[in-house]
């Protein structure tokens, strides 16, 4: 149980354009949604935290109109880069927490890998 | 701010020996949750074990154990019979009431055959 899914793994994107990435737990009801970004052999970063029906709070530095985050419903939540520069090439994870849960735990998904041409 | 350090960049060890990673962190919350987490090659990250802060009794999960001392602010991982499988980077977590979790730098963990 508590698998998150994240698609596409691999997305390649030319410059200017933008790319949307899914997170999706298969099977539970997540009400906290988490983006990470981890850059080669570099720690994951946290970007926004996102909760069900209400706006994504990012983390200082992240721009909120760059990285576009959408929590539509208990088990998806999305992530768009808008006008991706090859800088936003990089892993993203996303990671979900169960609804009832008492432990905090976060589950994660297998990550995207996002190359900007 | 709560603050994850691993002072580990790199480590190795062979089969079938026992391996110790370092944690230490930097809160003034009294209580919390503690994890660690496995990172292979394909970079699923995986919960390897679990601490709360609470819980005087350290944790263990068959080969995998931890040393918790709370008033030293360090949690270390015990590896014990190291597996090839075990070839991966582990980071060590953070996490207070409900908030988000926040992660060390990292430790490259290589189990030579």
């Amino acid at each position: 149980g508590a698998v998150v899914s994240q698609h596409p793994s691999r997305v390649i994107c030319k410059s200017g354009t933008s790319v949307k990435i899914e997170c999706r737990s298969l099977d539970f009801q997540a009400t906290t949604m988490f983006w990470y970004r981890q850059f080669p052999k570099q720690s994951l970063m946290l970007m926004a935290t996102s909760n069900e029906g209400s706006k994504a709070t990012y983390e200082q530095g992240v721009e909120k109109d760059k990285f576009l985050i959408n929590h539509a419903s208990l088990t998806l939540s999305t992530l768009t880069v808008t006008s991706a520069h090859p800088e936003d090439s990089s892993f993203y994870i996303c990671s979900a927490r169960l609804r009832e849960q008492v432990s905090y735990e976060q589950y994660f998904g297998p990550g995207t890998r996002l190359t900007v041409t | 701010a709560q603050t994850v350090t691993q002072s580990q960049p790199e480590m190795s060890v062979q089969e079938a020996e026992t391996v110790t990673l370092s944690c230490t962190y930097d809160t003034s919350e009294n209580n919390y949750y503690l994890f660690w987490y496995k990172q292979p090659p394909s970079r699923q990250m995986i919960l390897v074990i679990r601490q709360e802060a609470y819980k005087q009794q350290n944790a263990t999960e068959n080969r995998f154990s931890v040393n918790f001392q709370k008033a030293a602010k360090s949690f270390s991982l015990k590896i014990s019979d190291s597996q090839l499988g075990d070839t991966a980077m582990y980071f060590c977590a953070f996490m207070y009431n409900n908030n988000d979790m926040r992660f060390g730098a990292g430790t490259r963990l290589t189990v030579k055959p």
